[in-house]
């Protein structure tokens, strides 16, 4: 089945530092991927929309400067949290449609705890 | 704007008792609908879906659920739960179109007591 990785599944990180969090779509192409976060004991929440070779569409409230994303192959997809700072600490969860399959698959999640 | 809303946000149960979870969402259009699990310190697991053709969905884990568009419903069913299905169950939804984002309720929390 359609696998996807995150790195890394834990970071822990100064405020004020950038972190850098990668999707990738093990076994298949994915030319979109999607990125949530999670708070404790709360639902997945859509940040953005990441489409290969283009901008990626943010939800609203969400900050495209703040939360940087890239994905520059069929494969990957990266989160780049900037100058983080403690209320970003969360789960961050990114997700691949498989357009063979018609299916979209979640990572394993990245858990951000900013100091 | 699509929208899943989860009305039980826990639900306690005894081991062999039956379980419904409730699930209804917003949107005008086609949807593909969805249940998520995710077990403590897990990731997101696909337990059903459902895209067209019978309502009637079977998942994983003896798992299933019923679409009734006129109610914009898509309950979660078991006929006896175990101890082992404590977890987080999630709603989802997309629009019927490819790579579409999928918007997810808030969640019920399934306690199993043994």
């Amino acid at each position: 089945g359609a696998v996807v990785s995150q790195h890394p599944s834990r970071v822990i990180c100064k405020s004020g530092t950038s972190v850098k969090i990668e999707c990738r779509s093990l076994d298949f192409q994915a030319t979109t991927m999607f990125w949530y976060r999670q708070f404790p004991k709360q639902s997945l929440m859509l940040m953005a929309t990441s489409n290969e070779g283009s901008k990626a569409t943010y939800e609203q409230g969400v900050e495209k400067d703040k939360f940087l994303i890239n994905h520059a192959s069929l494969t990957l997809s990266t989160l780049t949290v900037t100058s983080a700072h403690p209320e970003d600490s969360s789960f961050y969860i990114c997700s691949a449609w498989d357009f063979n399959t018609g299916g979209q698959f979640f990572g394993p999640g990245t858990r951000l705890t900013v100091l | 704007a699509q929208s899943v809303s989860q009305h039980n946000h826990h639900v306690i149960l005894s081991e062999a008792a039956s379980l419904e979870l409730g699930c209804n969402y917003s949107y005008g259009g086609t949807v593909n609908l969805f249940w998520y699990v995710q077990y403590p310190g897990q990731h997101l697991q696909l337990l059903l879906k459902y895209f067209s053709g019978d309502p009637l969905v079977k998942g994983i884990k003896g798992f299933e659920a019923e679409f009734i568009k006129s109610k914009f419903s898509f309950n979660l069913r078991k006929p006896s739960v175990q101890w082992s299905d404590t977890a987080e169950y999630f709603c989802a939804v997309n629009e019927d179109s490819s790579a579409s984002k999928i918007i997810f309720g808030s969640g019920t929390r399934l306690s199993i007591r043994p």
